[in-house]
């Protein structure tokens, strides 16, 4: 499973864009990348996932470069309510059953 | 369609004693992976289970721990003679199928403490 590096902390206001930026150097072909959030004593939550190019929804976008060892999570115009922690992951099926690795993630704060 | 459920939310075990995790996924799920969190720390994966089966356990320590998702009710995460160390929060998660295109749902965790 390709390792993945994060900044360990972004502080932004309200009504900002925030960008947080994932680096997987080893991605493999078929690895998708996947972001999730987790807000203190409850468990992540998904927000977004994508293989190539961009992938947006209601939540955030997701860009990825054409060599896909990078990726940007995008929140558009964050409120109090995002501060949490934001981890990336890497992976895909193997014979063996795929399994989720997280890392330390990304403490974002927001403030007023 | 009722959420990953998770139960007791908090539990408080003296050293020595065991602890009985549970988890019921989200309806029509077969897929449940456990993971472990300590505090200002990343989910660590334990196990990875289908239905009687065990697919990859190699997050799971070696001696003490034990994981079980039967036919009929929950899956099940046994920890023996439980070590301060132990404490954590233990968080499952279910998916439908073995795809990474499938997300995984999280419960609300289990709260371990041991004293």
């Amino acid at each position: 499973l390709a390792k993945t590096t994060q900044p360990i902390s972004m502080d932004s206001y309200e009504g900002q864009e925030v960008n947080i930026t994932c680096s997987h150097n080893n991605i493999a072909t078929n690895d998708y990348i996947t972001w999730y959030q987790q807000f203190p004593s409850q468990g992540p939550r998904f927000i977004i996932q994508g293989y190539k190019t961009k992938v947006t929804n209601e939540v955030a976008s997701l860009f990825i470069p054409a060599d896909r060892k990078s990726s940007t999570l995008s929140l558009p115009r964050v409120s109090l309510s995002d501060t949490a922690v934001y981890y990336c992951l890497v992976g895909t099926t193997n014979t063996g059953g795929f399994k989720t690795i997280f890392g330390a993630g990304t403490r974002l704060f927001v403030k007023a | 369609n009722a959420g990953v459920m998770q139960n007791p939310r908090h539990l408080v075990r003296r050293r020595g004693q065991e602890a009985r995790l549970r988890c019921s996924p989200m309806k029509g799920h077969s897929h449940v992976y456990w993971y472990r969190q300590l505090p200002e720390e990343g989910l660590k994966f334990m196990v990875y289970l289908q239905k009687e089966n065990i697919i990859d356990e190699s997050g799971m320590p070696k001696e003490r721990f034990s994981a079980e998702f039967p036919k009929e009710g929950p899956s099940i995460l046994r920890i023996q003679q439980v070590v301060r160390g132990d404490s954590a929060a233990y968080f499952c998660a279910s998916s439908p199928q073995q795809d990474l295109t499938d997300e995984q749902y999280f419960g609300p965790g289990t709260r371990l403490t041991v004293t």
